[in-house]
């Protein structure tokens, strides 16, 4: 496709459901970011993909998050066990390089709802 | 911690006026210096980017300025109009390809 493609736009989920958010890159960006966005607030780094290793998983709120990219294309985030405060809106962005300077090109997002 | 302080959270201006939003960080490794635009239900949008060795950079009614001894930097939007009204992020990015962003600007330009 032209654009980061996420899916599902949207989804609510009940307390303590699992949930696998898609994220489909730009073909042929070897990099691959998930951020997440509260409510009013800026965007929180929380994993990045290099290929289909994530050399930096730091940004994952706990061992309830996961995400795994396959084939250096589509990424899952899987959030296990869901809270209430996981509700947010979840940004995946690629970029043909890492490094600075890259631009990274986002999606528009995930919005996800804990109720 | 947040590495990257904005303001104001959110400002008006009239149509045909001067938009500035300030950022400050902390993080001296920071070299590069964006800012994303986002419209509503829409992923953030690169809009322009400096590095610290020039202290201004303009592409067309947008103007960053990059003060480093300050640790500051701002943009601003000239001839603000309505088609601008979205939310602005400043951000720091280093060698470590993660950007660090502010917590958002939401301009709202009044026709």
């Amino acid at each position: 496709g032209a654009g980061v493609s996420q899916s599902p736009s949207n989804k609510v989920t009940e307390k303590g459901k699992d949930v696998e958010l898609r994220c489909d890159p730009i073909s042929g960006h070897t990099a691959l970011y998930w951020y997440r966005q509260r409510l009013g607030q800026g965007l929180e780094f929380l994993i990045y993909f290099q290929g289909n290793s994530a050399p930096d998983k730091s940004g994952l709120p706990s061992d309830r998050f996961s995400a795994e990219r396959t084939g250096e294309s589509v990424s899952t985030l899987t959030i296990q066990r869901t809270q209430q405060e996981d509700s947010a809106v979840y940004l995946c962005a690629s970029s043909w390089v890492s490094g600075s300077g890259t631009e990274a090109f986002f999606g528009q997002g995930t919005r996800l709802t804990v109720v | 911690q947040q590495q990257v302080k904005q303001s104001p959270q959110s400002l008006i201006v009239q149509k045909g006026g001067i938009s500035i939003i300030n950022c400050a960080y902390e993080n001296t490794a920071f070299d590069y210096f964006p800012w994303y635009q986002q419209f509503p239900g829409k992923g953030p949008a690169l809009l322009i980017a400096i590095r610290p060795d020039v202290s201004e950079k303009k592409e067309g009614r947008f103007t960053i300025s990059f003060n480093k001894s300050a640790k500051q930097f701002s943009l601003h939007i000239m001839d603000s109009q309505p088609g601008d009204s979205a939310t602005y992020f400043c951000a720091g990015g280093s060698n470590d390809y993660k950007l660090s962003f502010g917590a958002g600007t939401t301009v709202t330009v009044r026709a």
